[in-house]
């Protein structure tokens, strides 16, 4: 049982250039989240999906898209990237509010840095 | 809306001695709490979190948490602390009705000899 797991590591790009972070869960999670942390702002929340198919923004969604199309994976995708959106990215997961927990699991992270 | 201060930022203390880091919510009904912790380059763990009754909640490596209603407070604790406690501690709270949570900024902890 791996738990939540993030692709890559750690990645450069250039601005302008696009990639995909690929987060994925064994646990038969409903619930995935994207979130970014930067030094002294925390956790913010960019975009999160409550099943299979279906997306919503979060706090800072702007320059980034998702896509849920398996239960088990949730893609973050920068279209175009910025130095702005330098920063360490963190999946989680969680199973839905019904089974009164809300507690979220999270991956190691993706260290991305934008030059 | 839902929020979380973390109203210290960095805090020392030495090997052995006990710590309180502190934690206030903005929250409507009566909320859910969780403290998270992250080692240096590592992911979020949850140390503990507090849904219903009894105010006082054990986690896991030695902590505890107390939930004050009257000081919208979720302070979390640990008698002696050991070196390895060295990290960063996350208070958090659901979005009302909603799902994600909402952290406060952190609150990095340093041990010293």
């Amino acid at each position: 049982n791996a738990g939540v797991t993030q692709t890559p590591k750690f990645r450069v790009l250039k601005t302008g250039q696009s990639m995909t972070l690929l987060c994925a869960q064994d646990m038969n999670h409903e619930y995935m989240y994207w979130y970014r942390q930067d030094p002294g702002m925390g956790l913010r929340l960019i975009h999160y999906s409550v099943g299979e198919g279906t997306t919503a923004k979060g706090e800072v969604p702007d320059g980034y898209n998702v896509s849920r199309l398996k239960k088990q994976n949730f893609l973050l995708g920068l279209e175009s990237a910025a130095p702005s959106q330098t920063s360490v990215y963190f999946c989680a997961s969680s199973p839905p509010p019904g089974r009164i927990t809300y507690e979220q699991y999270f991956g190691p992270g993706t260290r991305l840095t934008v030059t | 809306a839902q929020s979380v201060t973390q109203p210290d930022i960095h805090i020392t203390v030495s090997e052995g001695a006990s710590l309180e880091l502190r934690c206030n919510y903005s929250y409507g009904a009566t909320p859910y709490l969780f403290w998270y912790v992250q080692s240096p380059g590592q992911g979020l763990q949850l140390l503990l979190k507090y849904f219903s009754g009894d105010t006082l909640v054990q986690g896991i490596k030695g902590f505890e948490a107390e939930f004050k209603r009257s000081q919208s407070s979720f302070n979390l604790r640990k008698p002696s602390v050991h070196w390895s406690d060295a990290a960063e501690y996350f208070c958090a709270v659901p979005l009302e009705g909603n799902t994600p949570l909402v952290f406060g900024k952190g609150t990095r902890l340093s041990v010293i000899a």
